[in-house]
C-alpha cells in the first residue's frame, strides 16, 4: 500500500520556467512533509520541508504548498535551472513526540530542465 | 566535510556471504536511520537508533540483518547469508531533533550500493 504517491514519473521543463512537482498521501497521521533531490549514485539531498500547521513554506527558488484537506502537496521551483535536473522525492512522517520520525517516501519524479 | 559518510560506497559479493556497512553520522546528531532503496522506488525505512538504543525495526529487516550503534556514534549494518534480493542501495541518515519538536530533518549519506551475484 503506497502511502505517499508521486504519480508523474517524469517532467520536462524549459529553463527559466516554473517546475511543479506533485505528491499525494493517504495517511492522515502524516504531519511533516519533506522534499529531497537525488542525483545518480548519491544520497538524497534535503530541499525543503513543511509542517502540517502551515500551508506554504518558501526557501529561495523553492516553495512547498500543502493542502491537508486534499492530502496533497506540491513543490514549485521558480525559475528552473539546468542544475535542477534530478529525481525529486516527496517524503512524509508521523510526528509523534518522543518517537522516531521515520520517513515514508514516494517513488520519485525525474525532472529534466532543458535549455 | 561534516556530512554523513558511508563506507564502502560499493560492495559486490557472492550469494551466501556476509557483508557489513558503516555509517558515520553528522557530529552531535543523536538519531540515526537506515533505509534501503531499490531501482525505481523511494527509500524504505529499515531501522532507527536514538543514541545507542535501537528503538524501531521495520518488518523488512529480516533476522539476517543486524544493526548496531555502539557508543551512540557510528553505526554498522550487517547482512548475513546474502541473497540476490538484498541487492540495493543502503542509505544512512542522521538528525538532531530541535527542542521539543517531534519532527526533525534527516540528512542522508551517499549510500552503499550492494550487488549480490
Amino acid at each position: 500500500d503506497q502511502q505517499v504517491k508521486q504519480n508523474s514519473p517524469s517532467l520536462s521543463v524549459q529553463e527559466g520556467r516554473i517546475s511543479i512537482l506533485n505528491c499525494d498521501y493517504t495517511n492522515s497521521m502524516f504531519d511533516y512533509f519533506l522534499w529531497y533531490k537525488k542525483y545518480p549514485a548519491e544520497g538524497p539531498t534535503f530541499l525543503i520541508s513543511i509542517s502540517s500547521i502551515k500551508d506554504k513554506n518558501e526557501d529561495g527558488r523553492f516553495t512547498v504548498f500543502l493542502n491537508k484537506s486534499a492530502k496533497h502537496l506540491s513543490l514549485h521551483i521558480v525559475p528552473s535551472q539546468p542544475g535542477d535536473s534530478a529525481v525529486y522525492f516527496c517524503a512524509a512522517s508521523e510526528g509523534r513526540v518522543g518517537t522516531a520520525s521515520k520517513l515514508t517516501f514516494g517513488t520519485g519524479t525525474r525532472l529534466q530542465v532543458t535549455l | 566535510d561534516t556530512g554523513v559518510s558511508q563506507n564502502p560506497r560499493h560492495k559486490i559479493t557472492k550469494r551466501g556471504q556476509n557483508v557489513t556497512f558503516r555509517c558515520d553520522p553528522i557530529s552531535e546528531h543523536n538519531r540515526l536511520y537506515w533505509y534501503r532503496q531499490t531501482l525505481g522506488q523511494g527509500p524504505e525505512f529499515l531501522t532507527y537508533f536514538q543514541n545507542e538504543a535501537q528503538l524501531e525495526k521495520s518488518r523488512l529487516l529480516s533476522d539476517r540483518f543486524s544493526a548496531e550503534r555502539p557508543k551512540g556514534s557510528f553505526s554498522t549494518l550487517e547482512i548475513q547469508r546474502t541473497e540476490q534480493g538484498d541487492s540495493a542501495m543502503y542509505l544512512c541518515a542522521s538528525s538532531l531533533p530541535l527542542g521539543g519538536l517531534s519532527t526533525d530533518t534527516q540528512y542522508f549519506g551517499p549510500g552503499t550500493r550492494l550487488t549480490v551475484l
